[in-house]
């Protein structure tokens, strides 16, 4: 069946340093491709989406393209604060479906 | 405007006991999702309403696991002779249409089953 997977936290970076938080898929056609991002305490917020092969999302100085030939959508960010610290979802829908498959999520904590 | 609230914030009640759980989407939403967030499965998609058609049941884990929504507004998710793999936080999201649209989650309800 269809999964997302992610890279294992939690992730511990340095405010200002590189980003990057790996996920790939495994899925049959072509999904949209979802990165949310739940905060302490509040709930689940969409980041960025990405609903064909090529396209990149963006928001709030964070990225995601969307590679079908590696079926990966990697989230990247060129420098980070420490109010970046949460815990990030990757997650596919099909069209039709309209349920999200998420991944484990991977915790980002950002030091000062 | 108002988000997607649920109630109540937590729940502790004893095994064997029924819960029900409360959802008010955002208004004017016609789609409506439940999801389950445990330890050991992650983020589980439950159950979806899609305005007065039939829901989406292909993700409720056991028969003890029932929802509605009434009206076209609020949802309750009910669960029935709870265990304690049922303990959880219950996710409620709405989106505008359901085909494609972005889903906006709550605070959730975080269940303990003792």
């Amino acid at each position: 069946g269809d999964s997302v997977t992610q890279m294992e936290g939690p992730v511990t970076l340095s405010e200002e340093a590189f980003l990057t938080i790996n996920c790939t898929y495994t899925a049959t056609g072509y999904p949209s491709l979802f990165w949310y991002v739940q905060y302490p305490g509040e709930g689940l917020q969409l980041l960025l989406k990405a609903t064909k092969a090529d396209d990149k999302g963006s928001n709030k100085g964070f990225e995601a393209t969307y590679r079908k030939e590696t079926t990966s959508f990697h989230l990247e960010k060129g420098s980070v604060q420490v109010s970046d610290s949460a815990v990030y979802f990757c997650a596919l829908m099909y069209t039709g479906r309209r349920a999200l498959t998420f991944g484990s999520g991977t915790r980002l904590q950002v030091q000062p | 405007g108002a988000g997607v609230s649920q109630s109540p914030s937590n729940k502790v009640t004893e095994k064997g006991k029924d819960v029900e759980l409360r959802c008010d989407p955002i208004s004017g939403h016609t789609a409506l999702y439940w999801y389950r967030q445990s330890l050991g499965q992650g983020l589980e998609f439950l159950i979806y309403f899609q305005g007065n058609s039939a829901p989406d049941k292909s993700g409720l884990p056991s028969d003890r696991f029932s929802a509605e929504r009434t009206g076209g507004s609020v949802s309750t998710l009910t669960i029935q002779r709870t265990q304690q793999e049922d303990s959880a936080v219950y996710l409620c999201a709405s989106s505008l249409s359901g085909e494609g649209d972005t889903q906006y989650f709550g605070p959730g309800t975080r269940l303990t089953v003792l």
